[in-house]
């Protein structure tokens, strides 16, 4: 079991720009959850999907988009990207009332 | 609102000395609350959920509704507990919030 796996483990990016972040969920799983882990906090949560569609959304600005796929991958999408998005980003992956798994997460660096 | 308070960002203690890792939440509904570890270059792992009421590692963690507490306890430290700990409070069945987190150092 390969576990929950994100792409790419870390990306540079320049201010303007735009990202995309990848996670395949943990098998039998159907439920992503993305988070944002900034340098000395906790991971803060952003949005989650199921059933390809956003069930719940924490406090982030509409910057910060995402999908998910029949096969219950999910991208993470963050345009105009500012330096205070930098960060770790984390997926998690879970079934209905069970713990979240999370994945290794995506180092971002914004320039 | 909802918030989870680690007051400890250090922890350091010799091998073989007890352990406690304080973790207090604001909640007003029924709380679930795990312990998740984050080992060195790891990913963040699951430690303890509070409604299973295992013994991981030999870490144990009891919630305490009077007090909203679930402090993470162990009764003798090993060096290979040295991590990073967050405790986290699910919200909405599915959204979890976490806090700061405390890094525990286990010395020789």
């Amino acid at each position: 079991d390969a576990g929950v796996t994100q792409s790419p483990t870390h990306l540079i990016k320049t201010r303007g720009q735009q990202v995309t972040l990848r996670c395949s969920p943990k098998s039998g799983h159907d439920t992503v959850s993305w988070y944002q882990q900034a340098l000395g906090q906790g991971p803060q949560f952003i949005f989650q999907y199921y059933e390809e569609e956003e069930r719940q959304r924490g406090n982030f600005p509409d910057r910060f988009s995402g999908h998910q796929f029949p096969n219950y991958s999910s991208e993470l999408n963050v345009n105009a990207l500012l330096l205070g998005d930098s960060a770790l980003y984390l997926c998690a992956s879970s079934l209905w009332d069970r713990a979240p798994h999370f994945g290794n997460g995506t180092r971002l660096t914004v320039t | 609102a909802q918030r989870v308070t680690q007051p400890e960002k250090l922890l350091s203690v010799f091998k073989g000395a007890p352990v406690e890792l304080k973790c207090n939440y604001s909640y007003s509904g029924s709380p679930e609350l795990f312990w998740y570890v984050q080992y060195s270059r790891q990913r963040l792992q699951l430690l303890l959920r509070h409604i299973s009421r295992e013994s991981i590692k030999g870490f144990t963690a009891d919630l305490n509704k009077g007090e909203t507490s679930f402090h993470l306890k162990k009764p003798f430290a090993q060096e290979e507990d040295s991590a990073m700990y967050y405790c986290a409070l699910l919200y909405n069945t599915d959204k979890l919030i976490f806090g700061t987190g405390t890094r525990l150092q286990v010395f020789p």
